[in-house]
């Protein structure tokens, strides 16, 4: 079966950091880009960032550019975002999802999501 | 930056056609897929580039895209169809972008 499971969210103060985590299972990991999209609270999908199967191509919204940076260790099947400088419109529940190919490209789809973690910036 | 721009909510009564579109400039000349996402749930994908339905989906899912528009349709919807549904597409200067998603109201 075929899972992705996030961890690594909480509550943070402005300003600081966090690093998520997404653990693979059940998949080829280093076969498929993958992305992380967020979910403010009763608000859409925003798209936050992609990595390339190989690591070697990353790729950011604009809104979290500078600040949020992706990345993958394909011997460990887990792919990571690391946080920083984070605002209170950065809170939303933070998904990891897997990419139908290897590229991030125009027939990029997310055919597998993982549950979601909760990231609350607040003082 | 590219957007996609879809109505915030469409209703329709069980065993009808559901409709709903997503809007973007040269949208046609994209791919587009659709998520379906219930409350407290991640969301789903439900078709992808344009037309095509993931292993699983039911067959009365269907979807098309031209112009500037992308549409979802559902066939004969059932109650267990109400939920969110997000378009999205990929864009060069934007990478991933997703509509603002359609609430589908079954009554």
């Amino acid at each position: 079966e075929v899972q992705l499971v996030e961890s690594g969210g909480g509550l943070v103060q402005p300003g600081g950091s966090l690093r998520l985590s997404c653990a693979a299972s059940g998949i080829t990991f280093s076969s498929y880009a993958m992305s992380w999209v967020r979910q403010a609270p009763g608000k859409g999908l925003e798209w936050v960032s992609a990595i390339s199967g190989s690591g070697g191509s990353t790729y950011y919204a604009d809104s979290v550019k500078g600040r949020f940076t992706i990345s993958r260790d394909n011997s460990k099947n887990t792919l990571y975002l690391q946080m920083n400088s984070l605002r209170a419109d950065d809170t939303a529940v933070y998904y990891c999802a897997k990419d139908r190919g290897i590229a991030v490209a125009g027939t990029s789809a997310f055919d597998i999501w993982g549950q979601g973690t909760m990231v609350t910036v607040s003082s | 930056s590219y957007e996609l721009t879809q109505p915030p909510s469409v209703s329709v009564s069980p065993g009808q056609t559901a409709s709903i579109t997503c809007s973007g400039d040269k949208l046609g000349d994209k791919y587009v897929c659709w998520y379906q996402q219930k409350p407290g749930q991640s969301p789903v994908l439900v078709i992808y580039q344009d037309t095509k339905r993931p292993s699983g989906i039911p067959e009365r899912f269907s979807g098309s895209n031209s112009g500037n528009t992308a549409t979802l349709t559902i066939s004969g919807t059932q109650a267990m169809d109400e939920a969110d549904y997000y378009c999205q597409a990929w864009d060069s200067s934007t990478y991933v972008v997703f509509g603002g998603g359609t609430k589908l109201t079954v009554l």
